[in-house]
C-alpha cells in the first residue's frame, strides 16, 4: 500500500449504530487530519493530530470521536449519528517539519446515515 | 480573517481551449498556497504548490499557477484542456504553524465540452 488509505470506502448506518472509520498513512508523516466534505459546502476540518496528540478540535459534536494510536493510524468512531452527518469523510496526512504543510489525502469514506 | 475565495463555482470550457481558475486569499502571514484536484468519489490530489521563490510554479498534468502578492491571487492555468481534466478544483492557503492547518476555498467545478 502507498500513500493514504481509508476503509471502508462506503458505509451505510442507522442512527443507533456504532461504527468506525479507519485511515492509514504509509508516508512516514507525523500529522493526520479528518475532514468532512458535504455537498455544496467547503471542506470542514474536524480534527488535527500532531505527533499522536490532538491539537485541534473544530467544535465537532461528541458523536464523532477520533483516536490516533500511533503516527500511521487514525480512526473516527461514530455513534448516534444524524442524517445530516451523511458526507464524504476525508483523511489526510502531512509532515510538519518546518511547519510548511503539504497534505496528502486518502480516497475518503462515503457515509450515509439513514 | 483568513479565507480563500474561488469566485467561479462552475466553469465550462471546450476541449483544447485554455483554462484559468481564479483564487483569492486573505492571510495575515506569509502564505503557502496550494491547488488540489478532486475527481468524483475520490480524495484530493495535489496539483502544485507555492512556498517561495519564482512566482510562476509548474505542477502535474500540465497545470501552472502564478502567485501575485499585490493582488492576493494564485490563479491556476492550463493552455489546453483535456476531457480528463473535468473535476473539482480547490485552492488552499496555509502558513507556518504547529498544526499545518490549511484553509480551503469552496471549489470550482470544471466541465469540459467535447
Amino acid at each position: 500500500e502507498t500513500g493514504v488509505t481509508q476503509t471502508p470506502r462506503h458505509l451505510v448506518m442507522g442512527m443507533t449504530n456504532k461504527k468506525s472509520l479507519k485511515c492509514e498513512q504509509h508516508l512516514g508523516h507525523n500529522a493526520m487530519y479528518w475532514y468532512k466534505q458535504s455537498a455544496k459546502k467547503p471542506l470542514e476540518l474536524m480534527f488535527v493530530y500532531s505527533l499522536e496528540e490532538r491539537v485541534e478540535n473544530n467544535s465537532v459534536p461528541s458523536r464523532f470521536s477520533p483516536e490516533c494510536p500511533n503516527s500511521s493510524h487514525l480512526f473516527l468512531h461514530l455513534h448516534t449519528l444524524q442524517p445530516e452527518d451523511s458526507a464524504l469523510y476525508l483523511c489526510a496526512s502531512s509532515q510538519l517539519t518546518s511547519g510548511i504543510n503539504e497534505q496528502f489525502f486518502g480516497p475518503g469514506t462515503r457515509l450515509t446515515v439513514l | 480573517a483568513q479565507s480563500v475565495t474561488q469566485p467561479d463555482i462552475h466553469i465550462t470550457v471546450s476541449e483544447g481551449a485554455s483554462l484559468e481558475l481564479r483564487c483569492n486569499y486573505s492571510y495575515g502571514a506569509t502564505p503557502y498556497l496550494f491547488w488540489y484536484v478532486q475527481s468524483p468519489g475520490q480524495g484530493l490530489q495535489l496539483l502544485l504548490k507555492y512556498f517561495s521563490g519564482d512566482t510562476l510554479v509548474q505542477g502535474i498534468k500540465g497545470f501552472e499557477a502564478e502567485f501575485k502578492r499585490s493582488q492576493s491571487s494564485f490563479n491556476l492555468r492550463k493552455p489546453s484542456v483535456h476531457w480528463s481534466d473535468a473535476a473539482e478544483y480547490f485552492c488552499a492557503v496555509g502558513g507556518s504553524s504547529n498544526t499545518g492547518k490549511l484553509i480551503f476555498g469552496q471549489g470550482t467545478t470544471l466541465q469540459v465540452k467535447p
